[in-house]
């Protein structure tokens, strides 16, 4: 069982704007600003989309956009294309038992 | 180019052992701190371990302490893995990946795959 809570899955139309979320506690995500976002497609390596919450490492499109509130973080994918078809995968430091928790993904699929 | 290139994965069987590799190249190895992950078929991802640029900061997770260990060869450009005591949820795709962010790794191998099983 995964440390942070994400939905299985998410959908949206072309151009439609989708939001994953991921929900953890006060001792990682409710604290710390160091929540990131990968992207996977099938068969790849994850790819950073998002780190420390808000920010975008460089090359990654400004349609994707992470914010927290409280425990919960999200990551927003506006204007979806084709090639948002993947998986989302949230982690963030934490300090239980293990220092770097994960989300368990989500499958965004494009209608 | 920036790029990481594991190497060392295997099918061994229960108790077995193997040592990863990774070799890195494109950016100043001795600068950042490396990681290791794994994902389970079908399953999430999962931060085994984490060392820091001297090799004086190493956090491992709760599942695999006492059994993996990291390491690092600076003048080699190289980390590596130490796998013992494997065991069948062991399996999975195993990853090398630089921290260039607090908590958040930018680069990533293309992984290399451990199947533990008799």
């Amino acid at each position: 069982q995964s440390a942070l809570t994400q939905p299985p899955s998410a959908s949206g139309s072309p151009g439609q704007s989708v939001t994953i979320s991921c929900t953890g506690s006060i001792s990682d995500v409710g604290t710390y600003n160091s929540v990131a976002w990968y992207q996977q497609y099938p068969g790849k390596a994850p790819k950073l989309i998002i780190y420390g919450v808000t920010k975008r490492p460089s090359g990654v499109p400004d349609r994707f956009s992470g914010s927290k509130s409280g425990n919960t973080a999200s990551l927003t994918v506006s204007g979806l294309q084709a090639e948002d078809e993947a998986h989302y995968f949230c982690t963030s430091y934490g300090t239980g038992n293990d220092f770097r928790v994960f989300g368990g993904g989500t499958k965004l699929t494009v209608l | 180019e920036v790029q990481l290139v594991e190497s060392g994965g295997a099918l061994v069987q229960p108790g077995g052992s193997l040592r990863l590799s990774c070799a890195a190249s494109g950016f100043t190895f001795s600068n950042y701190w490396m990681s290791w992950f794994r994902q389970a078929p079908g399953g999430g991802l999962e931060c085994v371990a984490t060392i820091n640029p001297d090799a004086s900061e190493i956090h491992y997770v709760s599942a695999v302490k006492g059994r993996f260990s990291i390491s690092r060869d600076n003048a080699k450009n190289s980390v590596f893995l130490q796998v013992t005591s494997l065991r069948a949820e062991d399996t999975a795709v195993y990853y090398c990946a630089r921290d260039a962010f607090a908590y958040a790794s930018d680069v990533w191998g293309q992984g290399t795959t451990v199947t533990v099983s008799s």
